[in-house]
């Protein structure tokens, strides 16, 4: 069975300063990693995917994610925190060969950056 | 390009009630999803659609959930009868094609709220 882990709830970081939410995963074989956010009562908006290839992924709205293959990580990084990114994000993994094509995704990982 | 419309974006009735949510995916979408979010969950899939076909159900509680797909493009979610823990927000999203690399695109969702 495929799942992810977002071992925090929450994050907090001042406008300015570096984010990173922190994802691990458990997948049979190789996995595609997906970021989603999510802004209050709205749907999941598609941020970066890894595939293959460089472990650095760049995304949308300057985010970028590292995939690391023996920690099992795909952490979602920002040098420079704004404001307008406190949403709430989600990690999802599905895996390369399976029958299932099922996405998986973490309990989400809230972020709130202050002005 | 218009997005995943879903209707309605807020529903409440009491337990032992029926409702219905409707999806319409990105035009040419063959594949569409439905998910459940609970608050503080992660979504969770509950059917997915390959044009008008069923691919995977396997987590829809088929006693009381049923969702359909007539004609391969737009869908319908219904609960029959709701119970109190099917307060969540119902999710619809859709993809291109059934794509293991591929990312979703989701609507906004429909609230329910059963009392």
């Amino acid at each position: 069975a495929q799942s992810v882990a977002q071992p925090e709830d929450q994050v907090n970081v001042a406008e300015g300063n570096p984010l990173t939410v922190k994802c691990t995963y458990s997948v049979s074989g190789n996995p595609y990693l997906f970021w989603y956010v999510q802004y209050p009562n709205r749907g999941l908006q598609f941020l970066l995917k890894y595939i293959t290839g460089d472990n650095l992924v760049k995304g949308s709205y300057g985010f970028e994610a590292e995939f690391n293959k023996s920690q099992t990580s795909f952490h979602l990084k920002k040098p420079s925190a704004l404001v307008s990114d406190s949403a709430l994000y989600f990690c999802a993994v599905r895996a390369e060969r399976s029958n299932d094509y099922k996405l998986s995704f973490g309990a989400g990982t809230t972020v709130t950056v202050r002005a | 390009e218009a997005g995943v419309a879903q209707s309605p974006r807020y529903k409440i009735i009491e337990k032992r009630q029926s409702v219905a949510f409707w999806c319409n995916p990105i035009s040419g979408h063959a594949t569409l999803y439905w998910y459940q979010q609970i608050l503080g969950q992660g979504p969770k899939l509950l059917i997915q659609f390959q044009n008008n076909g069923v691919v995977d159900d396997s987590q829809l509680p088929k006693d009381r959930f049923s969702a359909e797909r007539l004609k391969g493009v737009d869908s319908t979610l219904k609960i029959q009868p709701a119970k109190l823990e099917d307060s969540a927000v119902y999710l619809c999203a859709s993809s291109l094609v059934r794509q293991r690399a591929g990312e979703l695109f989701f609507g906004e969702g429909s609230r329910l709220t059963v009392l």
